[in-house]
This record gives structure tokens, sequence and C-alpha cells, in this order.
């Protein structure tokens, strides 16, 4: 069965350094989503996109996030200048369409700034 | 705006014993889908179920039973005979049809299983 695949699965950064999580999309999969879960607290949604175009963002989805597609198949979360606030785990999540409630999540990495 | 609501933060149950993990959500969408999720201690999201808001019938799957109410706008799962691989953390979530899909997730209950 396809799945979402997320690299790496555990990241160690120090406050203030820049990080990039990536996920590989399943194949004919369009539409991407980055979720946030801090430890213990529920699953946040962070950012859609489409079509190398953000579709939808929360207002955790600061200046301090960006998302590309860098080559046609990694989906990537960059924090500019992390914070420990910014330690959790992140999930990443594809779809074949717009508006389906078909989510499929990757393992998720999870994000330690010390 | 949609929101759900785990009442129970955590539960411990000894094995075997059934157990039920309540859901409540909030919603002025006649149009969603509610979801259960598993998160075992290794971190990743389990899809267990997903429901429309037009399919009231209770779904049953080994030891999994989910109870759909929309009078109560509720939304329970009970494992029967339950085991220490049961032991995780479970998370409801509601998507809203007129809004974007994205799934509003509650805050989780954590199931202990001992054996």
């Amino acid at each position: 069965e396809p799945e979402v695949t997320q690299t790496p699965s555990h990241q160690v950064t120090q406050m203030g350094q820049e990080v990039i999580l990536r996920c590989v999309p399943i194949s004919n999969h369009l539409y991407f989503y980055w979720y946030r879960q801090i430890l213990g607290q529920k699953v946040e949604f962070l950012v859609s996109f489409y079509n190398n175009e953000i579709s939808e963002k929360s207002e955790i989805f600061d200046d301090q996030f960006s998302v590309e597609r860098p080559d046609g198949s990694n989906f990537t979360l960059k924090i500019r200048s992390t914070k420990l606030e910014d330690s959790a785990m992140y999930f990443c999540a594809t779809t074949q369409e717009a508006r389906t409630y078909e989510q499929y999540f990757g393992p998720g990495t999870r994000l330690t700034v010390t | 705006a949609q929101k759900v609501t785990q009442a129970q933060t955590e539960i411990s149950v000894v094995e075997k014993e059934d157990v039920t993990l309540d859901c409540v959500y909030e919603t002025r969408d006649t149009t969603y889908y509610l979801f259960w999720y598993k998160q075992p201690p290794s971190g990743e999201l389990v899809f267990l179920i997903r429901r429309n808001s037009f399919d009231e019938q209770n779904e049953i799957s080994g030891r999994y039973s989910w109870n759909f109410q929309k009078s109560t706008s509720s939304f329970n799962f009970t494992i029967t005979a339950s085991q220490v691989v049961d032991s995780a953390v479970y998370f409801c979530a509601l998507s809203e049809g007129g809004g974007s899909y994205i799934p509003t997730f509650g805050r989780g209950t954590s199931l202990i299983v001992h054996p």
C-alpha cells in the first residue's frame, strides 16, 4: 500500500538554527499539508499546499515557516530560526484531490530544539 | 467554528476490560466527517475510522466499535476485551464539508492497558 514518508524521524537542533523537514507524498497525490503536535497536546493544522502555492494556513504558520516542493517529489517545511517552543512532532499529510476527507498521514518527524 | 471535546484525559484499565472513549463535537455544518486515530508510543498517527454525518449506523471492526449519535453530537469508541497493545493516545477529529476539509482534532485520550 502506498504511504507517505518523512525524514528525518528525529531531528535535534539548537535554538536559532534552521531546520528542513522532508516529506515524500504518495505518487499521484497533489495536495499537501503540514500539522504540528506539541508533546502531550492535540494535532494542529499548519498549512496546505497545492500547485506550488499555499492554499491555506493557520495562525501558527508565521513568517518563520515556509513550505516548498523543490524537486517535484519532496515537500518540505522549513523553520528559519528555531525556538524552544518549536519542539514538537510534525506530520505531513497528502491527498489526491482537493476538498477531500481522505488525508494520508506520514509517520512524523520529532523535532527537538535545545 | 468546529470543535472536538475529549473529556477523558487518561483512562487506565486492566487487560480484557472493555473501555469506551468519549468524543463530543460541535459544528454548524450538516455535512461533516468524524475520525478516530490511534497514536502509539512510537508517535505515528494510525487511521482507524471515518464516518460521514449522513451515516449513523454503528460500526464494528473486530474488537473495535463506534457509536455515532447525532442527537447528542457524540462519536464514541469502544474497545472490547482490551489488550496491552491497545495502549496509546486516541484522537477524535472532525472535518466540515462546508469548510476547508481540514480536520480539527480533540486533545486526545491516553489509554493505558495493564497486563
